[in-house]
């Protein structure tokens, strides 16, 4: 079954380094998606990509975040300057249309 | 007011019995509803889609929605431990022609034996 994966698992970085949090989504989906989940706290949007490039984003990702799709399979988000408070699970998902939303395994970012 | 709504629970049932999950949604324009499943430390899993007003069932699983309410729900047939798990509701929001999922806090249910 085709499955949304994330690289890597577990990312640990110091506080003002700068991060990429990688995404393979699935082959034929067209609409690519970052969501973060804090710790006990809800999954909030970031941010959507369509036709390469961004479709809609959120308060949340600002000019520290970009996202970008460089070789036709994977979808990266960069974190510029990385700070404490950016510390979360980073998931990615993809869908075909107006559909559903598959979600990857997530990549728990930890900045220390 | 919060785009979607879910009481945080916890909701605890006893094993066997129904579970009842609600949302409640903000943007008359939305077109599609989910409920994904989120054990602790995992990702969201997809259950349930629904598109059009009424019931829909998979299994144990009933999604309903009404939207002239704006409320969507989703009912759990004889609980099972393994039930026990944060479920979310997302609405897909059209945006600028582009669609996003927004998802509610979530509500925590717990099934004891």
């Amino acid at each position: 079954e085709p499955e949304v994966t994330q690289t890597p698992s577990h990312q640990v970085t110091q506080m003002g380094q700068e991060v990429i949090l990688r995404c393979v989504p699935i082959s034929n989906h067209l609409y690519f998606y970052w969501y973060r989940q804090i710790l006990g706290q809800k999954v909030e949007f970031l941010v959507s990509f369509y036709n390469n490039e961004i479709s809609e984003k959120s308060e949340i990702f600002d000019d520290q975040f970009s996202v970008e799709r460089p070789d036709g399979s994977n979808f990266t988000l960069k974190i510029r300057s990385t700070k404490l408070e950016d510390s979360a699970m980073y998931f990615c998902a993809s869908s075909g249309s107006y559909t559903e939303a598959f979600f990857g395994q997530g990549t728990r970012l930890t900045v220390v | 007011q919060k785009e979607v709504e879910q009481n945080s629970g916890p909701l605890s049932v006893p094993e066997g019995a129904i579970a009842s999950l609600n949302c409640t949604y903000s943007d008359r324009g939305s077109q599609s509803f989910f409920w994904y499943r989120q054990y602790s430390g995992k990702s969201p899993e997809l259950i349930m889609s629904i598109y059009s007003n009424g019931d829909k069932e998979d299994g144990r699983f009933t999604a309903q929605l009404n939207k002239a309410s704006q409320y969507v729900s989703l009912l759990i047939r004889d609980s099972q431990p393994s039930d026990s798990a944060t479920y979310l509701c997302a609405v897909n929001k059209v945006a600028g022609g582009y669609n996003k999922l927004i998802f509610g806090a979530g509500t925590r249910l717990a099934v004891h034996p």
